[in-house]
């Protein structure tokens, strides 16, 4: 899928800053962040739906999103914990979440050290 | 409970055979998706059903509301349809998708 870009493709960390970044050339109005870890199905982290943020509460507060338009999703990543390790896919929704067919990036996989 | 179901969790077939995934709700429901993923590999669309059935090749997704269940058939199965097939849920009440824990589907040469 070239239509959803993520970059990096891997991450190898110890207790740094990094930004995951995701680019969509689909059109979408929805934007998402989600993390996988082994074994488990995704989990939502964030939504930007018309670029308005809806976040899960659970989501540690070192996680920070930004959208700076309605094609791009950034994930600012501060401090990372061992349990953090995971892969972090951007998704995009045409429009409603919950309503429209999911299209996925291809991961960042991310190693904490 | 568990909103969304899958079964089997785990199932082996010889390529050739056919295969039959079930996803089982129990809330109501807005839309269901299935999804493919091979190890290490991203999540692909594979049908977005809310119901009714539709096909996409050798594949096939029926959607049966009134009874709360989404399937998925695979027919004359390849070794590369071996992964996890994830279905997932969309419902009125919640902007998150509701994800079934997967089947893992292995096909032998």
């Amino acid at each position: 899928n070239t239509k959803i870009t993520q970059s990096p493709r891997y991450l190898i960390l110890g207790r740094a800053n990094k930004s995951l970044e995701c680019e969509q050339h689909l059109g979408h109005n929805a934007m998402y962040w989600y993390k996988q870890s082994a074994e488990k199905p995704p989990e939502l982290m964030f939504l930007y739906n018309l670029k308005q943020l809806i976040r899960n509460e659970t989501v540690p507060s070192r996680f920070i999103p930004e959208c700076p338009d309605s094609s791009k999703l950034l994930l600012h990543i501060s401090a990372v914990d061992p349990e953090d390790s995971a892969v972090y896919f951007c998704a995009s929704s045409p429009g409603q979440p919950s309503n429209e067919r999911l299209f996925f990036g291809h991961g960042t996989k991310l190693s904490v050290l | 409970g568990q909103q969304v179901q899958q079964s089997p969790a785990s199932l082996v077939l010889q390529e050739g055979e056919n295969a039959e995934l079930q996803c089982n709700f129990s809330t109501s429901l807005n839309s269901m998706q299935w999804f493919y993923q091979r190890p290490g590999g991203s999540l692909v669309s594979l049908f977005y059903n809310p119901s009714g059935t539709k096909h996409s090749g050798r594949l096939t997704s029926t959607t049966v509301i009134k009874e709360r269940r989404s399937s998925l058939h695979i027919s004359s199965s390849q070794t590369t349809d071996s992964g996890t097939y994830l279905c997932a849920l969309g419902t009125d009440s919640n902007y998150q998708l509701i994800w079934g824990s997967g089947t893992k589907l292995i096909i032998k040469p």
